[in-house]
């Protein structure tokens, strides 16, 4: 039973430019939420995705995007990128409703630098 | 602003003493969850505890919540080499949102 699958594991990329991280949801889990983790702290929520549709969102501009799939998968897009969005981004999923009931499971997260 | 903070920010212990890292929030919860991340990777998920519950055991895990004082308090017991990690507590509070992090604790198990 795959967990949670994030791609890539790592990646650079210059100030000002976009990128894209990936993840894929464990098997039978419907819903993904997005967060950021910067060095020495705790998550962020960025937003969470249920039936491809952004259902909450965080406190983040609207650089941050997202969007899922029919198969549950989901990207998180960043535009303009700014050297203070060098951080460990994690995926969660869970299934609707019962992630703030019983937990979520987390991917290991991409690593992004902008340098 | 975060919604739990953990106490204390670091602590460094020896293999096979207990260790308590304790959480604290802001607004009423439904339940307070405790996470582990090891080397900055991703969060594994330890134990739940519900706002109408005191205690909850899992293996080694003892998680305790006092509504009252919006207060929750992890310990480990019979640490080991492999317990080294952050750890993290997450509430839902009121906040209509995903779960909320506090900063974490980073426990250092010395053999």
């Amino acid at each position: 039973d795959a967990g949670v699958t994030q791609s890539p594991t790592h990646l650079i990329k210059t100030r000002g430019q976009q990128v894209t991280l990936r993840c894929s949801p464990k098997s039978g889990h419907d819903t993904v939420s997005w967060y950021q983790q910067a060095l020495g702290q705790g998550p962020q929520f960025i937003f969470q995705y249920y039936e491809e549709e952004e259902r909450q969102r965080g406190n983040f501009p609207d650089r941050f995007s997202g969007h899922q799939f029919p198969n549950y998968s989901s990207e998180l897009n960043v535009n303009a990128l700014l050297l203070g969005d060098s951080a460990l981004y994690l995926c969660a999923s869970s299934l609707k409703g019962q992630g703030l009931v019983y937990g979520y499971t987390f991917g290991s997260g991409t690593r992004l630098t902008v340098v | 602003s975060q919604q739990g903070e953990e106490d204390p920010q670091a602590l460094s212990i020896q293999e096979g003493e207990n260790a308590t890292m304790n959480c604290s929030y802001k607004t009423s919860i439904n339940n307070l969850q405790w996470y582990r991340q090891n080397s900055g990777r991703g969060l594994v998920h330890l134990i739940l505890i519900r706002s109408n519950e005191r205690e909850k055991h899992s293996g080694r895990l003892r998680v305790t919540l006092d509504t009252s004082k919006k207060s929750s308090s992890l310990l480990i017991t019979a640490s080991r080499a492999a317990d080294t990690a952050s750890y993290f507590c997450a509430t839902d509070g009121n906040y209509g949102q995903n779960f909320v992090f506090g900063p974490g604790t980073r426990l250092s198990v010395l053999p």
